[in-house]
């Protein structure tokens, strides 16, 4: 059974980076999956920050790809999220879920999802 | 990219049979057939519930089904219960090679 736990800081100033981790557990992160970053504002949506296929590939959302890295490590098990120069706006639970098979798509559905992690972004 | 249309709110009796309307365009729900649907309980993480426009992943019971005429995607349940009280939400490809969510529907069971 799959499992993704995320971790890191619940508190970053603005202006500074954002670095979230993903656990995976019950599966290998080199499996033939697509990994993935999903985020919901307090009270709202969710929006798709990004996607990761285990040898590096790369897939991101335009409005944040300017300031947004999501990279595997395979030897950890895990991968991890960058956001820079955050605002009060990056304020949201972040999420890290398994994407689509590697024969799919990284622009597909997520399951499972990690339990979320809310990063507030505050001075 | 915008995001898909949803309903704010549905509501049904227990029983009886809803369905959540998604609405995206030619170059997102109209042209893919990677449209996914998420049921989201407060304080929880979403949970997948439909993929791949009508695919149901192990474990979610056959009174979730989906569909897709045109440019709208659809979500349906039967048999309503107490349990399905929740926030759903669609997704979608984009011919922008981006994943688009809709903005959530509140189901409320009478």
């Amino acid at each position: 059974q799959v499992q993704l736990q995320e971790s890191g800081p619940r508190l970053v100033k603005p202006s500074e980076t954002l670095s979230l981790n993903c656990i995976v557990s019950g599966s290998s992160i080199s499996d033939t999956y697509y990994w993935g970053w999903i985020r919901q504002p307090p009270g709202e949506g969710l929006e798709w920050i990004g996607t990761i296929y285990h040898l590096g590939y790369t897939y991101y959302n335009p409005s944040l790809k300017s300031r947004v890295a999501i990279s595997v490590d395979t030897s950890k098990n895990q991968f991890s999220l960058r956001l820079t120069s955050v605002t009060a706006a990056d304020t949201a639970v972040y999420y890290c879920a398994r994407g689509d098979r590697g024969s799919g798509s990284p622009y597909n559905w997520f399951d499972p999802w990690g339990q979320g992690t809310l990063l507030t972004v505050s001075s | 990219q915008s995001a898909l249309t949803q309903p704010a709110s549905v509501s049904g009796s227990p029983g009886q049979s809803i369905t959540i309307s998604c609405t995206g365009t030619s170059s997102d729900v109209g042209d893919y057939n990677f449209v996914s649907w998420y049921q989201q309980h407060p304080g929880k993480a979403p949970k997948l519930m439909i993929y791949d426009v009508t695919n149901r992943p192990s474990g979610v019971s056959n009174r979730f089904s989906g569909s897709k005429s045109g440019n709208t995607a659809s979500l349906t349940i039967s048999g309503l219960q107490a349990e399905d009280e929740a926030d759903y939400y669609c997704s979608s490809s984009t011919s922008s090679n981006t994943l688009i969510f809709g903005g959530g529907t509140k189901l409320t069971v009478l």
